[in-house]
């Protein structure tokens, strides 16, 4: 069975630095991936996927992916945080039919000024 | 453009009673699902269905049901409400490519069950 473990149940950055969410996959099959985020209050949005194209995905809000077959991750990025960042994102996994997906725990992201 | 739509979004329940939560989709999505979300636990599937008149069980069925009657809704029922059903429940779709679109998620309804 498929499963996603996201390291970190908090993390906290400085608006301008670096933000890195660690997601790790669990799939006896190629794998569909995909990060959520998702705002306060509020329903999940989809901020990108991967589907066995390029291995570098670019989302929404100037967030990326790499998908890396060898390590079983596929850790999200942004190269500059910014205030509106904060939220909790969630990586989730579904086998190759694209049905029940399955979340991980999710990450909190807190921006600071 | 309403995409999903969850009803009620507060509930407080009394241990015992019965509800029911609406979800409502018009996107002709043919798959729908019913999570629920609590604390750093991430969201968990109760029960899923691929079109009108076809369900099944998710990770974590138990205390609940559901009817797909139409491809539009998609409800969940909540027989005798426990307090461990005190959650976030979040109603999403997808059509029959969801590796292209993901899910289409409604903004939840928060059940306290006392």
């Amino acid at each position: 069975a498929q499963s996603v473990t996201q390291l970190g149940s908090h993390v906290s950055v400085s608006e301008g630095a670096l933000v890195l969410l660690r997601c790790n996959y669990s799939s006896s099959v190629p794998p569909y991936l995909f990060w959520y985020v998702q705002y306060p209050n509020q329903g999940l949005q989809l901020l990108l996927k991967y589907t066995s194209a390029a291995t570098l995905v670019k989302g929404i809000n100037g967030f990326e992916a790499e998908f890396k077959k060898s390590e079983t991750s596929f850790h999200l990025t942004k190269p500059s945080a910014h205030m509106s960042d904060a939220a909790e994102y969630f990586c989730a996994v579904t086998p190759g039919d694209g049905n029940k997906l399955v979340f991980g725990a999710g990450t909190i992201l807190r921006v600071k000024s | 453009n309403a995409g999903v739509t969850q009803t009620p979004k507060f509930r407080i329940l009394k241990i015992g009673q019965s509800m029911t939560l609406q979800c409502a989709q018009d996107m002709n999505h043919n798959y729908m699902y019913w999570y629920r979300q609590d604390p750093g636990m991430g969201l968990k599937l109760i029960y899923y269905s691929v079109g009108a008149g076809i369900t099944d069980k998710g990770e974590v069925p138990n205390g609940y049901n559901v009817s797909r009657s139409t491809t539009e809704d998609f409800p969940l029922r909540l027989e005798l409400a426990a307090p461990s059903q005190t959650s976030v429940y979040f109603c999403a779709s997808s059509s029959r490519g969801s590796v292209d679109y993901g899910y289409t998620f409604g903004s939840g309804t928060r059940l306290t069950v006392v």
